[in-house]
């Protein structure tokens, strides 16, 4: 019964690292998804995906690439960070829209400390 | 667009004091809302939903939620506060009519009950 699994919890970058943050769920949702979450600044999502190889940007898409190339997995890639994406990154997921009057279910979150 | 604000970044109540936390939302058609909790060092546990039917909601740990139509509002409330329930707050809406599974959240408010 683990739902939402992501890893690592804890991560610091130095300015210009590239680095995946790993989400796995074993849930059979269709629907996942990231958000950033910043003080004052409630949770902004950065990219989402409603099935195997289907994903589309959010609100705060710009310096992230996601794939989904199984159901389970929804990885997040900084492709060069910058200080200003240090934040506590969350992975969610759903059922479908179908079956979408559920909440999302959370994982546990990472921090990122880019320096 | 939709989209979700919670005026109040604190709220402080005495232990055993009603708790009221506000939330006000847009939506282009008819909204899905849904109250989550954060504590530290954690993700986000979902509380209560509206789909609906009753505007009265009543959701895990004593929390109830009502959604007012007309003032496009979904207030959470608790009649008897607990220091336990000292923690990060959002609300989150999801427009039913588009044919996606995003929730935009509030930037959530902060609670305190003192014993």
């Amino acid at each position: 019964n683990a739902g939402v699994t992501q890893t690592p919890k804890f991560q610091v970058l130095k300015t210009g690292q590239s680095m995946t943050l790993q989400c796995a769920q074993d849930m059979n949702h269709e629907y996942m998804s990231w958000y950033r979450q910043d003080p004052g600044m409630g949770l902004r999502l950065i990219h989402y995906s409603v099935g195997a190889g289907i994903t589309d940007q959010g609100e705060v898409p710009n310096g992230y690439n996601v794939s989904r190339s199984t159901t389970e997995d929804f990885p997040l890639r900084l492709l060069s960070a910058a200080p200003s994406q240090t934040s506590v990154y969350f992975c969610a997921s759903s059922y479908s829209w179908v079956r979408g009057r559920e909440g999302y279910t959370f994982g546990s979150g990472t921090r990122l400390t880019v320096v | 667009a939709q989209s979700v604000a919670q005026p109040e970044d604190q709220v402080n109540v005495a232990e055993g004091n009603p708790l009221t936390v506000k939330c006000t939302y847009s939506v282009s058609g008819n909204p899905y809302l849904f109250w989550y909790v954060q504590y530290p060092n954690r993700g986000l546990q979902f509380l209560l939903k509206y789909i609906t039917g009753d505007n009265l909601v009543k959701g895990s740990y004593g929390f109830e939620a009502e959604f007012n139509k007309s003032q496009t509002s979904f207030h959470l409330k608790k009649p008897s506060a607990l220091v336990s329930d000292s923690a990060l707050y959002f609300c989150a809406v999801r427009d039913m009519e588009p044919n996606d599974y995003k929730l935009s959240f509030g930037a959530g408010t902060t609670v305190t009950v003192r014993a």
